[in-house]
């Protein structure tokens, strides 16, 4: 069983809708990730955090989305308004850092926007 | 940005037989390459990784080789069992907590 906690695991949204999921990171690990997965089972980043400071983002999560990864709460990640091309499997992996690169997924979070 | 190609992306062989996916990277700073194993309806596992300052690594009947003069690396399941059927991800990062750039994946049939 995955450490990284994700919830909800779906969610189904009207266009327009925001649209928000949690995610606990492991234990320990100051670095999480987020990703989008699509049908096509293709991975996009989308942002990172180092405790509460966002590392790097691309242009649409900047625009689109809001998240946040505040001390002694989950992190979250908010899709601001709901567009059909958001329909996707959306990934956290937290990393214990220290330069291990490693990743470490949780189930994630199926977005359906209708 | 870094960019990874996986090939192929359909694999299918026999159960007992070996199976080898390839990927290639393009950012010569990229020093870290994991492999993922995803079923349907989960989450991505990570299943074996090499760094930059290695060649050859090997758990048990998976094996990972990397070029880092040819910028490839590679994936190896020996004696390969229906159990090992999934999509396989491979995956490159330059850095402490960069962010991993992620293959198209290979969808492995083993069959029995």
């Amino acid at each position: 069983n995955s450490k990284v906690i994700q919830t909800p695991r779906y969610l189904v949204k009207g266009q327009g809708q925001k649209a928000k999921m949690r995610c606990i990171p492991e234990k320990g690990h100051p670095v999480v990730f987020w990703y989008q997965q699509n049908k096509n089972n293709e991975f996009k980043f989308l942002i990172n955090f180092q405790n509460q400071e966002v590392l790097q983002q691309i242009d649409m999560t900047e625009k689109r989305f809001s998240a946040e990864c505040p001390s002694n709460s989950p992190c979250s990640l908010e899709i601001q308004s709901s567009e059909a091309g958001d329909s996707a499997l959306y990934l956290c992996a937290s990393s214990p850092g220290h330069n291990t690169g490693q990743l470490y997924f949780g189930e994630g979070s199926k977005l359906t926007v209708l | 940005g870094e960019q990874v190609e996986q090939l192929p992306s359909i694999l299918r062989v026999q159960e007992g037989s070996s199976a080898s996916i390839n990927c290639s990277y393009e950012d010569s700073a990229s020093n870290y390459f994991p492999w993922y194993k995803q079923e349907p309806g989960e989450n991505p596992k990570l299943i074996i990784d090499i760094r930059s300052n290695m060649e050859r690594k090997q758990i048990q009947e998976l094996i990972v080789l990397l070029d880092k003069k040819a910028k490839r690396f590679s994936l190896h399941i020996t004696d390969t069992q229906p159990g090992d059927s999934a999509m396989y991800f491979c995956a490159a990062s330059a850095g402490s907590n960069a962010k991993l750039t992620f293959g198209k994946g290979t969808k492995l049939s083993v069959k029995s």
